[in-house]
């Protein structure tokens, strides 16, 4: 069935580091893919989504590129802040279903 | 325009008891979902409604009920709860599927333990 992998986490960055949390995916079709971001104590906020093949998502200085030859979306940002500290997701939408397959999550915690 | 509500914020439930959470949107939307959230293994989906009066299983539906009487409105019951369910329960809706009217719109979540 389809799934969706990230790497493990906690992943510990200064400010102003950069960042990449790696996300593959496995499903039948072509599925649309998916960033979240959970802030503590919060439900999880759409970060980015891209629909088909080499899309790229952009939101917040966040940026991922949906790769099919390599079934990734691998999440960048040049420079981390602080407030960027949270649980980040990747899911991808099984087709004509509406439903999310979700990754384990990555938590990030930047430091000052 | 509150988005997606969930009440209530936080429960204590004894085994066995039962208890429902309610989900409301406000935004005309057609799919709501209920998900659970555990350590280490992201969001799993457990019952879902693709309009007012359905429900269908998700991914880990056993010892849950769900019911849509109106649009806006997703209830998720447990009949007789187990330390198992112990989790943070998350709904989300969404206009559609597929495309771009398929970005789930999420809660902020219920936290449930059970003793």
């Amino acid at each position: 069935g389809d799934s969706v992998t990230q790497m493990e986490g906690p992943v510990t960055l200064s400010e102003e580091a950069f960042l990449t949390i790696n996300c593959t995916y496995t499903a039948t079709g072509y599925p649309s893919l998916f960033w979240y971001v959970q802030y503590p104590g919060e439900g999880l906020q759409l970060l980015l989504k891209a629909t088909k093949a080499d899309d790229k998502g952009s939101n917040k200085g966040f940026e991922a590129t949906y790769r099919k030859e390599t079934t990734s979306f691998h999440l960048e940002k040049g420079s981390v802040q602080v407030s960027d500290s949270a649980v980040y997701f990747c899911a991808l939408s099984v087709r004509n279903t509406g439903k999310l397959i979700f990754g384990q999550g990555t938590t990030l915690q930047v430091k000052p | 325009n509150a988005g997606v509500t969930q009440t209530p914020k936080f429960r204590v439930l004894k085994t066995g008891q039962s208890m429902t959470l309610l989900c409301a949107q406000d935004m005309n939307h057609e799919y709501m979902y209920w998900y659970r959230q555990d350590p280490g293994m992201g969001l799993r989906l457990i019952h879902y409604s693709v309009g007012e009066g359905t429900t269908a299983k998700g991914e880990v539906p056993d010892g849950y009920n769900v019911s849509r009487l109106k649009k806006q409105n997703f209830l998720l019951g447990l009949e007789s709860a187990a330390p198992s369910q112990t989790s943070v329960y998350f709904c989300a809706s969404s206009r559609s599927r597929g495309g771009e009217a398929e970005t789930q719109y999420f809660g902020p979540g219920t936290r449930l333990l059970v003793l």
